[in-house]
């Protein structure tokens, strides 16, 4: 059965820091992974899928990668500002209509 | 507008009443999905849909009721709701090809049961 963990359940980072947050899958037969951005009683903001062929994707001042033999993607977010304060999901696909989630890592960008 | 719409966004309710939380979305989208969230849970899928009038059981399907007779529509149905589906509940959709496809999500609806 999948599990999908993200490690630590919160962070808190000073402005201006670079920054990496982790999600670990069990099972490396995924076709493909998404980060999400969630505020506070607010909905999911995708914001990168990586399919399984890929190797990493960019948007701005975010970079995912993923490496599927060691059941690992990272969420890597550069120049933090306090308007990345937000609880970041990392789900993944492997088939039969289910998407895992793990339960989030909390970021607060200190100014 | 590419988007998810959920109705209602917040719901205060007596245990036994029926009701029913609307999604629509319109991007053609094949599949739909229901999920709660609960504090230190995570999120947890209830029901979802491949197609029209094909849906399946997900993780937490107890005391809930779906269908899906418009591709466009998942209506979330609670017969008799209970204190303990109180909740945070998100519908969402994506492609729904083989290869899963990127999720779209509502806005949400906070729902109380007292």
């Amino acid at each position: 059965k999948q599990e999908v963990t993200q490690i630590p359940a919160a962070l808190s980072v000073p402005e201006g820091e670079n920054l990496v947050l982790n999600c670990s899958f069990t099972d490396s037969a995924i076709y493909n992974l998404q980060w999400f951005r969630q505020d506070p009683g607010k909905g999911l903001t995708s914001l990168l899928l990586i399919q399984s062929s890929q190797r990493e994707q960019t948007s701005g001042r975010l970079n995912a990668s993923l490496d599927k033999s060691s059941g690992r993607s990272t969420l890597y977010i550069a120049a933090s500002q306090p308007g990345d304060s937000a609880t970041y999901l990392c789900a993944v696909y492997s088939g039969t209509y289910k998407y895992i989630f793990g339960t989030g890592t909390r970021l607060k960008v200190l100014a | 507008e590419a988007q998810v719409t959920q109705n209602p966004r917040y719901l205060i309710t007596v245990t036994g009443k029926k009701l029913t939380v609307t999604c629509s979305q319109n991007m053609n989208h094949e599949y739909m999905s229901w999920y709660r969230q609960d504090p230190g849970l995570g999120l947890r899928q209830i029901y979802y849909s491949m197609n029209v009038e094909v849906t399946d059981k997900g993780d937490v399907p107890e005391g809930y009721k779906v269908s899906r007779k418009e591709k466009r529509n998942f209506p979330l149905i609670l017969e008799s709701p209970s204190p303990n589906q109180t909740s945070l509940y998100f519908c969402a959709s994506s492609l729904g090809d083989r290869v899963g496809g990127e999720l779209f999500f509502g806005e949400g609806s906070r729902l109380t049961v007292l």
